[in-house]
């Protein structure tokens, strides 16, 4: 069974920096793309980034780019988000996600971690 | 960036009812949708894929349908279980972009 366990979420005040990582167990992890996504507090999802396998292709939304970093580890299983600039419309629960599907063309997210929730404010 | 719209935001059905939510793309993303359900306090769990396959798990109750810009996920008799919050999401496209959410609610 696929195990994804976020931490590293927290309060911090805008401008500041955040790493979050996610550790990952019961999968061949280095075979794996996977992603972030976000929930504002009562809102939606929204997608935050990509990253394939081997960290060859990294792809990030709009409202994040040149802020935010997805990496990996391979050798130790776990995917990390560092979040720098951060703003208050950046709290929110961020959840790792596996993603399914044959090509990083077109993948699904399965299954998710339970979240760790970022607070910016002053 | 496509614009996924789902529709209604809330819907009140009975326990043992169909329940039918819409979602439709702002430009075709052919069969690359999928669905999910949140419960309050927990993550998203995938149902379906490819716009109509169930994923491992998931009961028969749960189906999807269309392509393109326009579908469906039906119910076809709801569990109280099956109450909480959906969301389809397009994989079609860089960024990846979900639906606002439909609430499906006890009447």
């Amino acid at each position: 069974e696929v195990q994804l366990l976020e931490s590293g979420g927290g309060f911090v005040q805008p401008g500041g920096s955040l790493r979050l990582s996610c550790a990952a167990s019961g999968l061949t992890f280095s075979a794996d793309a996977m992603s972030w996504v976000r929930q504002a507090p009562g809102k939606g999802l929204e997608w935050v980034s990509t990253i394939s396998g081997s960290s060859g292709s990294i792809y990030y939304a709009d409202s994040v780019k040149g802020r935010f970093t997805i990496s990996r580890d391979n050798s130790k299983n776990t995917l990390f988000l560092q979040m720098n600039s951060l703003r208050a419309d950046d709290t929110a629960v961020y959840y790792c996600a596996k993603l399914e599907g044959a090509t990083m063309a077109r993948n699904w997210f399965d299954p998710w971690g339970q979240g760790t929730l970022v607070t910016v404010s002053s | 960036e496509i614009v996924m719209t789902q529709s209604p935001a809330t819907l009140s059905v009975s326990p043992g009812e169909r329940a039918t939510l819409s979602c439709r793309a702002s430009q075709s993303v052919s069969s690359n949708l999928a669905w999910y359900q949140q419960k309050p306090g927990q993550a998203p769990r995938l149902l379906i894929y490819g716009a109509s396959t169930r994923a491992t798990g998931i009961p028969a109750r749960f189906s999807g349908s269309g392509s393109g810009t326009e579908f469906i996920l039906t119910i076809s008799s709801l569990q109280s279980e099956d109450f909480a919050v959906y969301y389809c999401q397009q994989y079609n496209n860089w960024p990846r972009t979900f639906g606002q959410g439909t609430k499906v609610e006890i009447k």
